[in-house]
């Protein structure tokens, strides 16, 4: 079983959709979850942190539920722009940070 | 704008040559990392320097050599390296906190071995 999995997509949405990625991991013992967002050809960018009582940032809300292991990005009012692969990051403690294999969004006009 | 710098932003490199990759940061961060990302497939993690000392290797073959000079700046000297090489090498930093260790990424090195 992988670290770190994510549904690889590719998720085809109409803009103004409501889409959502889910994410497991399989070290218990993980401390850190994080979403990043990645452009073609572009670096990884920090897209939010995740918290056991749950974050949101304007259309973006991410969840962690520690009991099943399992983490969730929703994207509210879908725009072109968010048109990206979306990674599913763990720390395991330390400095040992695992990607997923990351879930690829098109939003289409 | 990324806040951590990384030069060449391209390179192509024959098998027999010996380059170096640099990174730069200048948010204080104590921990830096080299990831190789290959074609649609998430960053691997090669090694991490935490206050300059080397503390993760996963096992990266030797023809790559990571260097820490100073806080600041992290380098990864290629020697000897393999067309498998080319991929997209990516430095990172982070400051350790109690709420974990979100990573800022350079754009990356985009190498091509020949």
């Amino acid at each position: 079983r992988k670290e770190v999995e994510q549904d690889p997509g590719p998720f085809n949405v109409p803009e103004g959709a409501t889409v959502a990625f889910n994410c497991t991991y399989s070290n218990s013992a993980s401390q850190s979850f994080f979403w990043y967002r990645q452009d073609c050809r572009k670096e990884p960018k920090l897209l939010m942190s995740v918290y056991s009582s749950g974050n949101e940032d304007g259309r973006f809300t991410a969840q962690l539920n520690r009991a099943s292991q399992y983490i969730s990005l929703l994207i509210r009012d879908s725009k072109l722009s968010d048109s990206a692969t979306y990674l599913c990051v763990v720390n395991g403690g330390g400095f040992k940070t695992i990607f997923g294999a990351g879930t690829r969004l098109f939003v289409k006009a | 704008d990324t806040e951590v710098t990384q030069t060449p932003k391209h390179l192509v490199m024959g098998m027999t040559n010996k380059k170096s990759l640099k990174c730069e940061q200048h948010m204080g961060h104590r921990a830096m990392y080299w990831y190789k990302q290959k074609a649609k497939k998430p960053p691997e993690l090669m090694f991490v320097y935490s206050y300059e000392k080397l503390s993760i290797n996963e096992s990266v073959p030797s023809r790559f050599s990571p260097e820490c000079p100073n806080s600041s700046l992290l380098n990864l000297h290629l020697h000897a390296l393999q067309p498998e090489d080319s991929a997209l090498y990516l430095c990172a930093s982070s400051q350790e906190t109690g709420m974990g260790t979100e990573a800022f990424f350079g754009q990356g090195t985009r190498l091509t071995v020949v």
